[in-house]
């Protein structure tokens, strides 16, 4: 099946640095992704929708400015966060549809950041 | 989105067959189920999807009934690799643009014991 691949897998940063995680679809063509975020025995929360070319989307509550967006290619997205604070320590995972939209999500492996 | 309600945990034995049920009330016409597990520390993997009826895989199997207010998902002789949660998702099947963002509800936490 299509796979989708982040980097990196787990990353540990200091307080106030930005942290940049990346999410590309390896043997298909995207042009919609997705981030989530998910807290220790908590379900999957959206964070936004990231169009090939776009702005992103943002959920509800979830700061643009904080967690900075681009898709800048069919097979490449990124999250940045930015002046990372201990709280923003989470798993974040991405997901991706083919451009034609009829297939299921396919999830990246997730990252681990821990911010000290 | 259909909201899905499906019980928090369930318990059972290595080679039994796992009977995973997710209510779906407010399934719209055009709304398909898919279900997902997810291991610690990792991404979600899909299972299975469907529209109605039955639905099988090599891994698992899916049963809609005619009023789609439900699903069940069918997992034969379970593993201690199964130990797993398990997410129940009725959505639009068009990803397209904001469509395609999936809502996850809380989950079923199967675990399998020797």
């Amino acid at each position: 099946g299509a796979v989708v691949s982040q980097h990196p897998s787990r990353v540990i940063c200091k307080s106030g640095t930005s942290v940049k995680i990346e999410c590309r679809s390896l043997d298909f063509q995207a042009t919609t992704m997705f981030w989530y975020r998910q807290f220790p025995k908590q379900s999957l929360m959206l964070m936004a929708t990231s169009n090939e070319g776009s702005k992103a989307t943002y959920e509800q509550g979830v700061e643009k400015d904080k967690f900075l967006i681009n898709h800048a290619s069919l097979t490449l997205s990124t999250l940045t966060v930015t002046s990372a604070h201990p709280e923003d320590s989470s798993f974040y995972i991405c997901s991706a549809t083919d451009r034609f939209g009829n297939t299921e999500a396919f999830f990246g492996q997730g990252t681990r950041l821990t911010v000290v | 989105l259909a909201k899905t309600t499906q019980p928090i945990s369930m318990d059972s034995y290595e080679g039994q067959e796992v009977n995973i049920t997710c209510s779906h009330n407010n399934i719209a016409t055009n709304d398909y189920i898919t279900w997902y597990q997810q291991f610690p520390s990792q991404g979600p993997r899909f299972i299975i999807q469907g529209y109605k009826t039955k639905v099988t895989n090599e891994v698992a199997s899916l049963f809609i009934p005619a009023d789609r207010k439900s699903s069940t998902l069918s997992l034969p002789r379970v593993s201690l690799s199964d130990t797993a949660v398990y997410y129940c998702l009725a959505h639009p099947m068009n990803y397209g643009g904001s469509q395609g963002n999936l809502i996850f509800g809380k989950g079923t936490k199967l675990s399998v014991k020797p």
